[in-house]
């Protein structure tokens, strides 16, 4: 089975200070991993994707995440901290042998930021 | 472009009634349409998937005569909550994917939350 786990419930992090949410996956196959965010109240928002091609993925607002094969891992991280990046961080896998479309979440990580 | 609308964003219903929930696609064909559950601060598990003209498909341990699910179109699913009670109280999610199975993006609605009484 594919699962992954968020090794920090909370992280907080100052204005302006690096960001790195830990996400380690398990999976049989080649996996399909994402970052999704959710804003209080609001739907989930795709940061970005790894479906097998560069292992350093770019996604919106600044976010990245490297797919490292050798330590199960898929780092979200963000060289500045904004105010508004405060929010929940799901880390998301998905693969062949559970069909494409199903999207395994994680526990998720809230980020806090301080002025 | 790619948005889902929920509706209502919050109910609140008494034990032992029913309640409908419904999940749009604005702008975009959803071939599969997904629903899933929230818990306070708890990640999302998915309940079912349903493709358009076809009986939805619920994981294990989801009661499927208790959470009737309807995809008649290629922009409408329905998720009905039949004889409510309070431990189905929770945040419901949908989510739309408009390309073939090997797609892997889905889009998210903005939830409702049930509240049951």
């Amino acid at each position: 089975a594919q699962s992954v786990t968020q090794l920090d419930s909370h992280v907080s992090v100052s204005e302006g200070t690096p960001v790195l949410l830990r996400c380690n996956y398990s999976s049989s196959y080649s996996p399909s991993l994402f970052w999704y965010v959710q804003h209080p109240n609001k739907g989930l928002q795709l940061l970005l994707k790894y479906t097998s091609a560069a292992t350093l993925v770019k996604g919106i607002n600044g976010f990245e995440a490297e797919f490292k094969k050798s330590e199960t891992s898929f780092h979200l991280t963000k060289p500045s901290a904004h105010m508004s990046d405060a929010a929940e961080y799901f880390c998301v896998v998905s693969g062949k042998n559970t069909g494409f479309q199903k999207l395994v979440f994680g526990t998720g990580t809230r980020l806090l930021v301080s002025p | 472009g790619a948005v889902v609308s929920q509706h209502p964003s919050r109910v609140i219903c008494k034990s032992g009634t029913s309640v409908k929930i419904e999940c749009r696609s604005l702008d975009f064909q959803a071939t599969t349409m997904f629903w899933y559950r929230q818990f306070p601060k708890q990640s999302l598990m998915l309940m079912a998937t349903s493709n358009e003209g076809s009986k939805a498909t619920y994981e294990q341990g989801v009661e499927k005569d208790k959470f009737l699910i309807n995809h008649a179109s290629l922009t409408l699913s329905t998720l009905t909550v039949t004889s409510a009670h309070p431990e189905d109280s929770s945040f419901y999610i949908c989510s739309a994917s408009s390309e073939g199975a090997r797609s892997y993006e889905q889009y998210f609605g903005p939830g409702t939350r049930l509240t049951v009484t």
